[in-house]
Order: C-alpha cells, then sequence, then structure tokens
C-alpha cells in the first residue's frame, strides 16, 4: 500500500498549455513537498506546503489538509518543463520521514 | 557551496561484491538520508542520520549499513551486493528533521549488480 498517490502518471501536453498534476495521500501528514527530477536525474524541491498555497513563477502548488490532496499547476508550459515531478509528504506517525509518490512524467511539446 | 555530492555516478558490481557509496554535504546539514529509486516506484529510504554518531534505519535497510563519523558524510555500505540491489541511490541533505526544511539531494548513483 503506497501511502502517497499521484494522477497522472505520464502527461504529454503542447506548448502553452496549463497543466494540473495531483498528488493524493492517507495518513496524517506534517507537511508536503514537490520535487522536480530533470531527465538527468537531478532531483531539486519545488514548494514545501503544511496550509494553503505557494506560487513561484509560473509554477503554483495548493493543499487542502481537511481532503488530503494537493496539486501542483504549470501555467503557460514549456518545453523547458519537462520532467518528472513528485509529490513527497512527511508522515507524522513514523516521525516525520519523507514517503515519495511515483511521481508523473510530463513531457511538453513545442 | 558544492551541495551534496556523491560518489561514483555509475558502478556495476557482480554478486557477492561489496562496496562504498560515498556522501557529503558543506551546507552544516545535520539530518542526512539514503534513498533508493527503483522504476515504477517512489523513493524509498534506506538509512538516515540526525547527527554525527547517530543513524537509524528506514523502510528497506536490509543488506546496508551505514556510518556517520563527520557531520559532513554519510557513506552506504553495501555488505554483500544482489542483483536485487541494482538501482539508482539518492543521498540527500536538510537543515534538521524539522517539518519545513527542504531536502536537497545529490546527483545520484547508478548501480547495477550482475
Amino acid at each position: 500500500k503506497n501511502e502517497v498517490e499521484q494522477s497522472p502518471q505520464n502527461l504529454t501536453a503542447q506548448e502553452g498549455e496549463f497543466i494540473t498534476i495531483n498528488c493524493s495521500y492517507s495518513v496524517g501528514i506534517s507537511a508536503l513537498h514537490w520535487l522536480q527530477q530533470h531527465p538527468g536525474g537531478g532531483i531539486v524541491s519545488l514548494f514545501m506546503l503544511s496550509s494553503g498555497k505557494k506560487k513561484h513563477g509560473r509554477l503554483i502548488a495548493t493543499i487542502n489538509i481537511q481532503e488530503k490532496h494537493s496539486s501542483l499547476h504549470i501555467t503557460a508550459s514549456h518545453p523547458r518543463d519537462s520532467a518528472v515531478y513528485i509529490c513527497a509528504v512527511r508522515i507524522t506517525y513514523t516521525g516525520n520521514q519523507f514517503y515519495f509518490g511515483t511521481g508523473t512524467s510530463l513531457t511538453v511539446i513545442p | 557551496n558544492a551541495g551534496v555530492t556523491q560518489t561514483p555516478k555509475f558502478q556495476v558490481l557482480k554478486t557477492g561484491q561489496s562496496m562504498t557509496l560515498q556522501c557529503a554535504q558543506d551546507m552544516n546539514h545535520e539530518y542526512m538520508s539514503w534513498y533508493r529509486q527503483d522504476p515504477g516506484m517512489g523513493l524509498r529510504l534506506i538509512h538516515y542520520s540526525v547527527g554525527a554518531g547517530i543513524t537509524d534505519q528506514g523502510e528497506v535497510p536490509n543488506g546496508y549499513n551505514v556510518s556517520r563519523s563527520t557531520t559532513e558524510d554519510f557513506p552506504l555500505r553495501l555488505l554483500s551486493a544482489a542483483p536485487s540491489q541494482t538501482s539508482v541511490y539518492f543521498c540527500a541533505s536538510s537543515r534538521l528533521a524539522g517539518v519545513r526544511d527542504t531536502q536537497y539531494f545529490g546527483p545520484g548513483t547508478r548501480l547495477t549488480v550482475l
């Protein structure tokens, strides 16, 4: 059983499209992180959320604690956004260790 | 700052061989961790450390050992490599194990066990 579920698994979009990636979790968490894994394999942190909404450039992340759900939005998508986006949660009962979703592979076509 | 560094980037081992994956960070982070990433699965925690001299097991610790003699270094040892340990390994660090701290990841080590 995976505590973190992401959808969709794969996503192809035309340049300029608005993109949404979803993350659902089933247990109590202390924080949720969105990560980006580049085609070369490197992983960088995009957002850390414990409530509400955050925005950075064309990326917006939201979290609904009651519904145990988070979304990552990309506005005006660009081919350089092509990457794997990973949702990770810190699960309270495990001493705040990270648990990761399997990732959403995004391809943006020019 | 170099951030989090890992060596080697690629490694091929034969079953039964041992090796150490190196991880170092220059950000004075207390919390360091090792993950493995397998196709179709999320990153899974192998071992972690909340400071020098303190380590603990994660979700998938079997077949791996760690030690933390300094704040900067957190090596991962494979005692007797098995094909099931073929994976991409990531080291990560953060200031604390606190909930608001961002993790910084190394570039990864791709390990193949034949």
